[in-house]
């Protein structure tokens, strides 16, 4: 059965901080990676796709290593409104995604 | 633009009962998915669709049915409804299948009871 881990969380930060998010997928296949965001009892959103190359969008920064198996997500310079779970997703086949179970970040004042 | 609309957004069954979740997309996207969430769980795929008159099984279909006999929409049947299935349910479409992500729907919380 293929899956997606994810650290365990939550994530208590104060606002101004760096915080860093792993994952890692077992499927050697997969092409498509996706970090989403979900706030509570809301669906999840796309956040941004991961590039071989890395990829950054405003202080959210995405890395994959595929030798590894693993992709990042670093947030910089949080925000109260930054707090939600942050999901990992990779696709299985053409077809489908698979979720990780979340992160849960918290931002404090 | 209305995206992916999911209805109704809250629903209680008493076991036994059968409803159908309601899922219409205006994006003229050909993939379309059913998933489920429960509490501190990660999203489990039950039924999916590449296609009008086309549909799959994902990791948990058991007690749900599906149909897709338009683009915009894929009906989620459950028959015989158990506690087990007290969940949230969220409707996704995308373009391309899993290269450009998913649209998500708003979900539908389920309680049996």
């Amino acid at each position: 059965r293929k899956e997606v881990e994810q650290d365990p969380g939550p994530f208590n930060v104060p606002e101004g901080a760096t915080v860093a998010f792993n994952c890692t997928y077992s499927n050697s296949a997969s092409q498509s990676f996706f970090w989403y965001r979900q706030d509570c009892r809301k669906e999840p959103k796309l956040l941004m796709s991961v590039y071989s190359s890395g990829n950054e969008d405003g202080r959210f920064t995405a890395q994959l290593n595929r030798a590894s198996q693993y992709i990042s997500l670093l947030i910089r310079d949080s925000k109260l409104s930054d707090s939600a779970t942050y999901l990992c997703v990779v696709n299985e086949g053409y077809s489908t995604l698979t979720f990780g179970k979340g992160t849960m970040l918290l931002v404090s004042p | 633009n209305a995206g992916v609309t999911q209805t109704p957004k809250f629903r209680i069954l008493k076991i036994g009962q059968s409803m159908t979740l309601q899922c219409t997309q205006d994006m003229n996207h050909n993939y379309m998915y059913w998933y489920r969430q429960d509490p501190g769980m990660g999203l489990k795929l039950i039924y999916y669709s590449v296609g009008a008159g086309i549909t799959d099984k994902g990791e948990v279909p058991n007690g749900y049915n599906v149909s897709r006999s338009t683009t915009e929409d894929f009906p989620l049947r459950l028959e015989l409804a158990a506690p087990s299935q007290t969940s949230v349910y969220f409707c996704a479409s995308s373009e391309q299948g899993t290269h450009y992500g998913y649209t998500f729907g708003s979900g539908t919380r389920l309680t049996v009871v």
